[in-house]
């Protein structure tokens, strides 16, 4: 069936780099992406979306990447701080308004 | 900033036990979600609630779920008969209409144990 993945269960990175997480997805008919932050503890909180009519979408301090081609999403996060660590979901939609997500990357931030 | 809160945190209850999961939306939202995400698994749809109905379920949310707004504030979900495997976070979440936004709201969660 169609899946939404992520490519690396954890990412360590030093304080001040910037942290990209990768996400695939199989689900060609999918228009609508979103990244989802999970601090331990509570729910998902959304950081940002992006329609597949587009390629790029950013926000603060957060970049999403969209290439249709080969079904792959990133978030890049600039400058990563202490407080970016946390579980980062991707998820699909496509013919709904119920996303699908992906088991989720783990970020951790070292000082 | 309006926030959705759900109680209890915890919820302990032994197998065959019936429960009720509460959650209060943010207040202007109209549509309602519950997930439920089992340690370490991916996060879950089960079911989505519009205008005092269901609107969308998953396979998951078979005959021993319901869901309900009893007033203005609380959406509940209730498994009738708890099974081992239910246990896991039940996450509920509000939006506004889809039409304006995709933006879910979701709540911190209760940890449902099935013992």
């Amino acid at each position: 069936g169609e899946s939404v993945g992520l490519h690396l269960p954890t990412l360590s990175v030093q304080e001040g780099d910037n942290s990209i997480i990768n996400c695939a997805y199989s689900n060609s008919a999918s228009d609508y992406f979103i990244w989802y932050k999970q601090e331990s503890g509570k729910g998902p909180q959304f950081i940002i979306d992006i329609r597949s009519n587009m390629d790029k979408r950013q926000g603060q301090r957060v970049t999403v990447l969209l290439n249709k081609t080969v079904k792959h999403l990133s978030l890049q996060i600039a400058a990563t701080q202490p407080g970016d660590s946390a579980v980062y979901f991707c998820a699909e939609r496509g013919g709904s308004y119920i996303p699908t997500f992906g088991r989720g990357t783990s970020l951790i931030v070292h000082p | 900033e309006p926030e959705v809160t759900q109680t209890p945190s915890h919820q302990v209850t032994q197998m065959g036990q019936e429960v009720i999961l509460r959650c209060v939306p943010i207040s202007n939202h109209l549509y309602f979600y519950w997930y439920r995400q089992i340690l370490g698994q991916k996060v879950e749809f089960l079911v989505s609630f519009y205008n005092n109905e269901i609107s969308e379920k998953s396979e998951i949310f078979d005959d021993q779920f319901s869901v309900e707004r009893p007033d203005g504030s609380n959406f509940t979900l209730k498994i009738r008969s708890t099974k081992l495997e239910d246990s896991a976070m039940y996450f509920c979440a509000s939006s506004e209409s889809p039409a304006i936004t995709y933006e879910q709201y979701f709540g911190p969660g209760t940890r449902l144990t099935v013992t």
